[in-house]
């Protein structure tokens, strides 16, 4: 997808370790979230971004931390990994605070 | 607590039929709607959206039909084709000072058969 990049695009991992998600955009968009994808659940909100240090939590926060150092780059930490968050991970951008977002094409994680 | 409830799960159209899929949602904070398109091992990607002045909005052969007072909007594929084969989902959000955090709905897989 143009001007945003996730990765790595797949991981496995073993349950208690980290591992940290990347998500970086060319498009200097000032909005970035994590969402993670299951079948029956939709897209829910893990984490957001409205700027540089600015972050905020969003429903389904628990087990999930995030940095935002830079513009471009908005990270998505399992601090310790399980199984429940074997999961598609999707960082999307937005440009303004009323418009639509761009998606990353996903991070497909699995905790073995 | 799932604030915009889509339905059907899943639906099969024959081609040039018409798709229809429904979602509800509970906040009357919402002012922003808009439907994803997405396909296999794919990100959603913005398909069409409206906002609770008007009560449809046309592109192509997409359409979204809103009705406010029933806190419902409608998706309507016409003259489905096998490439709309996908799966859609609904969505909602209200400004915030953080942003314009969307709420989903659980999606609707669509295929279309020939």
């Amino acid at each position: 997808d143009a001007g945003i990049t996730q990765s790595p695009r797949h991981k496995v991992t073993e349950t208690g370790t980290p591992v940290t998600l990347r998500c970086h955009q060319t498009e200097n968009h000032r909005y970035m979230y994590w969402y993670r994808q299951d079948p029956g659940h939709g897209l829910r909100l893990i984490h957001y971004s409205y700027g540089v240090k600015d972050t905020d939590k969003g429903e389904v926060s628990d087990g999930y931390s995030v940095s935002r150092s830079k513009t471009e780059d908005f990270l998505l930490t399992l601090e310790s990994a399980t199984s429940s968050q074997t999961s598609v991970y999707f960082c999307a951008i937005s440009e303004s605070v009323s418009g639509g977002y761009t998606f990353g094409s996903g991070t497909r994680l699995t905790v073995v | 607590q799932q604030q915009v409830k889509q339905s059907p799960q899943s639906l099969i159209v024959q081609k040039g039929g018409i798709s229809i899929i429904n979602c509800a949602y509970e906040n009357t904070a919402f002012d922003y709607f808009p439907w994803y398109q997405q396909f296999p091992g794919k990100g959603p990607a913005l398909l069409i959206a409206i906002r609770p002045d008007v009560s449809e909005k046309k592109e192509g052969r997409f359409t979204i039909s809103f009705n406010k007072s029933a806190k419902q909007f409608s998706l309507h594929i016409m003259d489905s084709q096998p490439g709309d084969s996908a799966t859609y989902f609904c969505a909602a959000s209200g400004l915030t000072g953080g942003g314009n955090k969307l709420t989903f709905g659980t999606g609707t897989q669509l295929k279309v058969e020939l």
